[in-house]
């Protein structure tokens, strides 16, 4: 595997589910992001992990719950999820600190449906 | 962060050079320019970056006026699987994670 990896692709839930979203990144990387995209609106950043760290947290609801293990994995508990919440959620990486402006890679998303 | 503005479509003829205008007037001077693209329901893919100078790679030119109050992406040989939305995004130095701010971008249309 390469770059970065998401599992599942697709995933159709109910609103009483327990489910978790699961990135992996091959990179060496050290940030890992968690970002949703709504149809027909801008990337909207929910997490931001450095050095296994949450760094930062847009008010995100709380029924989105990310994990960190390492720097390599990153996962998007979700529980109770409403309707609105279908979208595409997109794993990103890049390298961190030092002051550069380090690219970020993405994973191809899990397009998530809520019935 | 600095506002990007970006044309919302743009056309162009396949096998000529694709130019996506950017505008920040408001960008400061640790504020870098990147450009990402995101095909129809995949993941965004990085394009290139640069802060004052003008710069190249394998998949474009970026060209930054003096003043940096705007920039240019060039697609030199645009092909159909450029079809795209290319989004423009100012994002400071940072020592820590940092999330970009897409915006709406500019929708390219690649024709035959």
């Amino acid at each position: 595997e390469t770059g970065v990896t998401q599992t599942p692709r697709h995933l159709v839930m109910g609103m009483t589910n327990k489910k978790s979203l699961k990135c992996e990144q091959h990179l060496g990387h050290n940030a890992m992001y968690w970002y949703k995209q709504s149809a027909k609106k801008p990337l909207e950043l929910m997490f931001v992990y450095s050095l296994e760290e949450r760094v930062e947290n847009n008010s995100v609801p709380s029924r989105f719950s990310p994990e960190c293990p390492n720097s390599s994995h990153l996962f998007l508990h979700l529980h109770t999820l409403q309707p609105e919440d279908s979208a595409l959620y997109l794993c990103a990486s890049s390298q961190d600190g030092g002051g550069l402006p380090y690219e970020q890679y993405f994973g191809p998303g899990t397009r998530l449906t809520v019935t | 962060d600095a506002k990007t503005t970006q044309p919302p479509s743009m056309d162009c003829a396949e096998g000529r050079a694709a130019n996506l205008p950017c505008n920040h007037s408001t960008i400061s001077g640790n504020e870098y320019v990147y450009w990402y693209r995101q095909i129809h329901s995949q993941g965004p893919q990085y394009i290139i970056h640069g802060l004052k100078n003008n710069e190249t790679n394998e998949m474009a030119s970026l060209i930054i006026t003096e003043d940096r109050k705007s920039s240019t992406l060039i697609l030199p040989h645009a092909t159909l699987r450029d079809t795209a939305v290319y989004y423009c995004i100012v994002r400071p130095i940072s020592n820590s994670g940092y999330a970009l701010n897409f915006g709406k971008g500019t929708s390219l249309l690649v024709t035959p």
